[in-house]
Formats: C-alpha cells, structure tokens, sequence
C-alpha cells in the first residue's frame, strides 16, 4: 500500500503570506495526486486534481506541481478562509483504490 | 449541478450493522465512481472503498475487506454502504463522494477506472456506543 507523509504536520502563517505544504509517496503515484481542504465541520472540497490541476471554481491563488514522489501544494497569499486542514490524496488505477496523507493544519500566527 | 445527500445520523450498539445512503442528483448517475470516507473524531481521512455502477464494480481497502459492503440502486440514484460488526473504533463521521469524469462501457473492452472524489456529501455521524 503506498503511504503518504505531509509536511508539516502545522504550518502557523499570516494572511498575506505565502504557504507551502508537502506530500510525499512511498513510491511512484505517476501524477495521480489530488489536494483536498477541509474546515471544522464540513466536508474536504477538492482543491486539485492530476497533481496540478485547478478543480472548478478553485482561486488561482491555489497551485500544485510534482511528479512521481514529491509534490507541493502552494497558495500564494492567505487569505482568512485559507486557513483549515489540507489533504493530498493519491489513486490507484490497479487495483483501484485511495489513501491520504495525514493533514497538514494551517492555522493563524 | 450534482449533489449528494446522505441519510441522517446513526446511533449503533456493538456488534451490529449500520447502513448509510447516498442520494445523488443532477448528471446520469451509473457512470461515476462513487467513493466512501471516513473520519473518526479529530483524525484525517479514510477511503474506506468504491462503486462504479456502469462497470459493476466495487473495490475495497484491504482494512474494510469482510466487513463493508458497498452497492448502488440505479432506480433511484442512490449509493449505499453497509459496516457490520460495528465496534467503538467505528464511531465517525462517514463521507460519500463521487467522481468528477463519466466512464462508458465498452463492448468488449475490459473497463478501466479509478476513484477520484469531486463532489462529496455532507457526512453522516455514525455513534457506536453500549
């Protein structure tokens, strides 16, 4: 089973700053990542899929890149609803499956 | 726009069975892959297994494997999933989610598809207690 690490496990930032968060595979998932969010309460929305791709309505501040086994999520500036629990997400092709990373918690400073 | 809506929350003694609905509505349902998650009080994610109703086809997580059933009604669009042998550690909130690309079956062809989730529902808390 491929195992997802994310770091950090909190990154404390200010608005306006810029943020970026990890996730490692423990072996190749080709491009198939995605970056979840998700705030008290609420269901993930799913933020990016195939490693860099915008879902709809997704702000631009919102990026990702990697390949293979490191990929990155980055928002350019924080906003104040930024802030939440993020979560990178790989799928299998075969045997079809997922697993997630653990979250990164992005908080205020 | 699709939506998903999940039937409301569940309070279960051990050692029985809970099941959880998944209403969707908007674009044809059998061709999505319909996911479950799950999240326990203050953990992360857990993909818990998958339908595709178009392929007929279902997948686990090898943790889940005997004790979750997953199923789908094509009449009513609804997507279902069954934990037996509940225990305390059960106690979470459970998520189902549905792709974001339509697969068509091909004649012939062996299906090929995965388990991406675009869309999700609201959670449904499940309580295992005595």
């Amino acid at each position: 089973e491929i195992v997802l690490t994310q770091s950090p496990a909190t990154l404390s930032l200010s608005p306006g700053e810029r943020a970026t968060l990890s996730c490692r595979a423990s072996q190749s998932v080709s491009s198939y990542l995605a970056w979840y969010q998700q705030k008290p309460g609420q269901a993930p929305r799913l933020l990016i899929y195939d490693a860099s791709n915008r879902a709809t309505g997704i702000p631009a501040r919102f990026s990702g890149s990697g390949s293979g086994t490191d990929f990155t999520l980055t928002i350019s500036s924080l906003e104040p609803e930024d802030f939440a629990v993020y979560y990178c997400q790989q799928r299998s092709n075969w045997p079809p499956g997922n697993t997630f990373g653990q979250g990164t918690k992005l908080e205020i400073k | 726009q699709v939506q998903l809506v999940q039937s409301g929350a569940e309070v279960k003694k051990p050692g029985a069975s809970v099941k959880v609905s998944c209403k969707a509505s908007g674009d044809t349902f059998s061709s999505f892959a319909f996911s479950w998650v799950r999240q326990a009080p203050g953990q992360g994610l857990e993909w818990m297994g998958g339908i595709v109703p178009i392929f007929d086809a279902t997948n686990y997580a090898r943790k889940f494997r005997g004790r979750v059933t997953i199923t789908a009604d094509e009449s009513t669009s609804t997507a279902y999933m069954e934990l037996n042998t509940l225990r305390s550690e059960d106690t979470a909130v459970y998520f189902c989610a549905r792709g974001g690309n339509a697969f068509v079956l091909v004649p012939d062809v062996k299906p090929s598809y995965y388990y991406d989730m675009a869309v999700w529902g609201q959670g449904t808390t499940v309580t295992v207690s005595s």
